[in-house]
C-alpha cells in the first residue's frame, strides 16, 4: 500500500482559505487521490478525488503535483462546519487505508 | 444521496458470542466493504464484496466472515466474539469503477464492545 504522510494538525480561521497538504510518494500510476473527512462519532464523507488533473466540486479543490507524490486539498472559505479529521490516500484497487490524518480546528 | 445504514450505533456483546453487524445501502452499488477503525492503527479492510454472494478477504479477516445474499444488503459476522475484536466497525459501499475512480460511501459506524 502506497504510504501517506500528513501534518498531524492544522489551524484556520472562519471564512479563510484553507490548505491541507499530503505527501504520496510511493503512489502507484494508476492509483487516484482521494480525500475524506471525519467529523466525531460519525464514519467518513468523501471530499474529492483525482488522477492527474486538478479538480474542483462543490466542497473543495484538489491540487495534484506534476510528479503525483503530492497533493493538496483546498477548502476555499472554511466553516466551523469543515472542522474534521481529513484523509488522503491512493486507491487503485478499491481499498482505502487511511493514516493519522490531519485534525484541521476552525476558530471563529 | 447515497444512503449506507448500519443497523446499530453501539453495541455491547460477550466475549465468545457470535455477533452480526448489517448493513444496508439504497443507491444499487455492486461493491460493498467492512472496515475497522481503531486509534493509532487507521482504518483496515476486514472484506469486501463486488458482487451478490461474493466476497473477497481484505487486510484482516481473520475472525470474521461476511454475506451478502442480497445486493443491498451486506453483513459481517463475528464467530466468536473475542475482546479484540472491540472497535469502531464502518460499512461503506461503492460503484463498481476501473481501478480507484469510485468514491466509497460510508454508515456512520457501529461501535462494538466485548466484555
Amino acid at each position: 500500500d502506497a504510504k501517506t504522510t500528513q501534518p498531524n494538525s492544522m489551524e484556520s480561521n472562519e471564512e479563510e482559505p484553507v490548505h491541507l497538504p499530503c505527501n504520496h510518494s510511493t503512489i502507484s500510476g494508476t492509483d487516484y487521490i482521494h480525500w475524506y473527512r471525519q467529523l466525531p462519532s460519525q464514519g467518513p464523507e468523501y471530499v474529492i478525488h483525482g488522477l492527474t488533473s486538478n479538480v474542483n466540486n462543490r466542497m473543495a479543490s484538489l491540487a495534484i503535483a506534476e510528479d503525483r507524490k503530492s497533493s493538496t486539498l483546498i477548502l476555499h472559505r472554511a466553516t466551523l462546519r469543515d472542522a474534521a479529521v481529513y484523509y488522503c490516500t491512493p486507491e487503485g484497487a478499491q481499498k482505502l487505508v487511511f493514516g493519522q490524518g490531519t485534525r484541521l480546528t476552525i476558530n471563529p | 444521496d447515497v444512503k449506507v445504514t448500519q443497523s446499530s450505533r453501539y453495541l455491547v456483546k460477550r466475549t465468545g458470542e457470535k455477533v452480526f453487524l448489517e448493513c444496508v445501502q439504497d443507491m444499487d452499488h455492486e461493491n460493498m466493504f467492512w472496515y475497522r477503525q481503531d486509534p493509532g492503527l487507521g482504518l483496515r479492510l476486514i472484506y469486501f464484496s463486488y458482487d451478490v454472494k461474493m466476497k473477497e478477504k481484505g487486510d484482516i479477516p481473520e475472525g470474521y466472515s461476511v454475506s451478502r445474499e442480497k445486493k443491498e444488503r451486506f453483513s459481517l459476522i463475528l464467530e466468536s466474539a473475542s475482546t479484540n475484536q472491540t472497535s469502531m466497525y464502518l460499512c461503506a459501499s461503492s460503484l463498481r469503477g476501473f481501478g480507484g475512480n469510485q468514491p466509497q460511501h460510508f454508515g456512520d459506524g457501529t461501535r462494538l464492545s466485548i466484555l
